[in-house]
């Protein structure tokens, strides 16, 4: 199985910060890397597919980087929607896809 | 924009089989992959299984042994059927479209609101 794990585990910033999160997998997957934003009692919501591409609609506040084992999710100013919980996943495997542990991102 | 939701019983008895179905609002069914995925408090995020309208399925290797992906692309719906069910498959059961393919790039977008489901007696 491919492993994500993602740093940190919960993030205070607050409003206007930049802030990035980590995900980091157990073996190289290129940019088979998708990033999703979820808020409580609600679904998970794509942010970000394929390493670096931004879902219609998405703020381009949002961005995605990195290939091989390292990912980052930036938000280069944090709004006030925005404080949630984020997941990476990977799709390298096509025999059983993977998420993250999750990043609580909580006001500071 | 489609739209998915889930339907079926929240409380399960141990052993017992959990069924839920997903509907999909547009006839998008046919040409798309679609899947389960439930997350827990103990196991966060864990996809369970995918299945395309030619009959296609695929399996978290964890659960093979007692799932089951079934799609009615008449009804525009897909379940899932998970047997001998205990304590651990109490979770909330999401139903999402895949894009992109399963060789390829793929991704969950977008995913129904989610249906709690506790394993007790």
């Amino acid at each position: 199985d491919i492993q994500m794990t993602q740093s940190p585990s919960s993030l205070s910033a607050s409003v206007g910060d930049r802030v990035t999160i980590t995900c980091r997998a157990s073996q190289g997957i290129g940019t088979y890397v998708n990033w999703y934003q979820q808020k409580p009692g609600r679904a998970p919501n794509l942010l970000i597919f394929a390493g670096s591409s931004l879902r219609s609609g998405v703020p381009i506040r949002f961005s995605g980087f990195g290939s091989g084992t390292d990912f980052n999710l930036t938000i280069s100013s944090v709004e006030p929607e925005d404080f949630a919980t984020y997941y990476c996943q990977q799709s390298h495997s096509t025999v059983l896809f993977t998420f993250g542990q999750g990043t609580k991102l909580e006001m500071k | 924009q489609v739209q998915l939701q889930e339907s079926g019983p929240g409380l399960v008895k141990p052993s017992e089989t959990l069924s839920l179905t997903c509907s999909v609002s547009d006839d998008s069914i046919s040409s798309y992959y679609w899947s389960w995925i439930r997350q827990s408090p103990g196991k966060g995020l864990e996809w369970i299984a995918y299945i395309y309208a030619t009959g296609t399925t695929n399996y978290n290797p964890s659960l093979r042994s007692r799932v089951t992906i079934s799609m009615d692309t008449s009804k525009k719906q897909f379940s899932l059927k998970l047997r001998s069910v205990s304590a651990g498959d109490t979770a909330v059961y999401y139903c999402a479209r895949m894009e992109g393919a399963p060789a390829g790039y793929s991704w969950f977008d977008p995913w129904g609101q989610g249906i709690q489901v506790i394993v007790s007696s």
